[in-house]
């Protein structure tokens, strides 16, 4: 199916890692992209294809994928961190999707 | 740097129809597409559709199949996103995103309201 699932909610405590993760069929063909989003602001890309960070993302993001799952994780995640996660990929017909949104509190 | 800057809110009845403009800078337009992404209030991110700035080519959400047209002017790198027979529901804030793989740059977003 032409859908990306995400748990809604995940805490971390401060300093600590945490992994978000992202199902869906196409993440066997397609790799997913990462969006971080603060309440009142456009989402901003965090990672996007294998492994790779757009110029000011903290090394802190790294991306994974194995399967039907892509994850993202934090290592040592930081105040600054809390936000929505978005995962996105696309489908074989050029469809986009995006993923449900991860709520990430910071403890 | 990449700027997309879109155009201001809008309040319109239900039936009427709306068109959000988005002006590329920093790049040249017709190397990436343009996605529309909107987010209902408390909601996630929802794909609209995708064009092509190269040739117009687009796609559009199934959902939404009928009631959104997507075009871009390259004479002023902007692109537009229509939508007809507005409802209740469609009330979000819309978001135009340079696609170039992934969505590296955003539009700060356009309130659309629909209300009687």
């Amino acid at each position: 199916s032409s859908e990306l699932t995400q748990d809604p909610a995940v805490s971390v405590a401060l300093g600590q890692t945490v992994r978000i993760t992202c199902q869906g069929d196409s993440l066997r063909s397609y790799y997913a992209s990462w969006y971080q989003q603060k309440p009142g602001q456009a989402p901003v890309l965090v990672i996007y294809g294998k492994n790779n960070r757009p110029s000011g993302i903290p090394d802190r993001f790294s991306g994974s994928s194995s399967g039907n799952t892509a994850s993202l994780t934090i290592t040592g995640a930081q105040a600054e961190d809390e936000a929505d996660y978005y995962c996105n990929s696309r489908d074989s017909s050029g469809n986009h999707l995006f993923g449900g949104g991860t709520k990430l509190t910071v403890l | 740097q990449v700027q997309l800057v879109q155009s201001g809110a809008e309040v319109k009845k239900p039936g009427a129809s709306v068109k959000v403009s988005c002006k590329a800078s920093g790049y040249t337009f017709t190397s990436y597409g343009i996605s529309w992404v909107r987010q209902a209030p408390g909601q996630g991110l929802e794909w609209m559709g995708w064009i092509s700035a190269y040739n117009g080519n687009t796609n559009y959400a199934q959902k939404l199949q009928g009631r959104v047209t997507m075009t871009t002017d390259t004479s002023t790198s902007t692109a537009y996103m229509e939508l007809r027979s507005l409802r209740s529901d469609d009330t979000a804030v819309y978001y135009c995103a340079r696609v170039g793989g992934a969505y590296v740059a955003w539009g700060q977003g356009t309130l659309v309201t629909v209300s009687s």
